[in-house]
């Protein structure tokens, strides 16, 4: 069965801890991304990759770090820095096989992880 | 920038309609649309690519002005299980930055 996992489902961090958020997927698609949410707002993006070894700065980059070294893999790191990581993370995935590019495709979700800082 | 939605929430009774809206200030390329469950990820409705165009899934439609940068969506006859927050979301011209919109809240009782 093709789809996306991240893992772990729920992650408790102390303050001051790095922590890294798992995204695999199996479905070949190119383009994959990583959203915040917080309680009752929407979805925000932090970070995006269209290729493997490239990725892009979302709107809310700062206390992220992401890597792209496999077309399945895209790992969330949530440093330090991140002044209020608390949150629902959710990580997506996208192909570009349609004429246009990824905007003609859906984008497939995980189930999400939720970060609690202690 | 984040497109714009309204209402921010609204209540129906099973069987009513509702209309949900989509409008962003920057020129649209294509809008998608998702509903997420509470504790859910998003799950995919559908997108809309061509000015003018709308879109079915059940009970569930769309349209896109092009011209208006805005979306709408239709859900008819609203069942229970469409209860959830609906999200639009569009892309930058290069159709490559993804921006959500803030989100619908439908609550659909019996």
């Amino acid at each position: 069965d093709g789809g996306i996992t991240q893992s772990p489902k729920y992650l408790f961090r102390k303050e001051g801890q790095n922590v890294t958020l798992s995204c695999e997927q199996n479905l070949n698609h190119d383009a994959m991304y990583w959203y915040r949410q917080d309680p009752g707002q929407g979805l925000r993006l932090i970070y995006y990759s269209q290729i493997v070894n490239d990725f892009q700065k979302g709107d809310i980059a700062e206390g992220y770090s992401v890597s792209r070294e496999k077309k399945e893999s895209f790992p969330l790191t949530v440093t330090s820095a991140q002044k209020n990581p608390t949150a629902f993370y959710l990580c997506a995935s996208r192909s570009s096989r349609l004429a246009g590019g990824p905007s003609y495709n859906e984008q497939f979700f995980g189930p999400g992880t939720r970060l609690t800082v202690l | 920038q984040q497109p714009v939605q309204s209402p921010q929430a609204v209540i129906l009774r099973e069987g009513e309609d509702a209309v949900i809206n989509c409008s962003s200030s920057k020129a649209l390329y294509s809008v998608h649309w998702y509903r997420q469950k509470h504790g859910e990820a998003p799950v995919f409705l559908m997108i809309l690519l061509k000015g003018g165009e709308q879109k079915g899934h059940e009970k569930i439609s769309a349209s896109f002005n092009e011209k208006k940068q805005q979306s709408s969506l239709y859900l008819t006859a609203s069942q229970l299980s469409y209860s959830g927050t609906y999200f639009c979301g569009t892309h930058d011209n290069y159709g490559q930055n993804f921006v959500f919109g803030p989100g619908t809240r439908l609550s659909v009782l019996p």
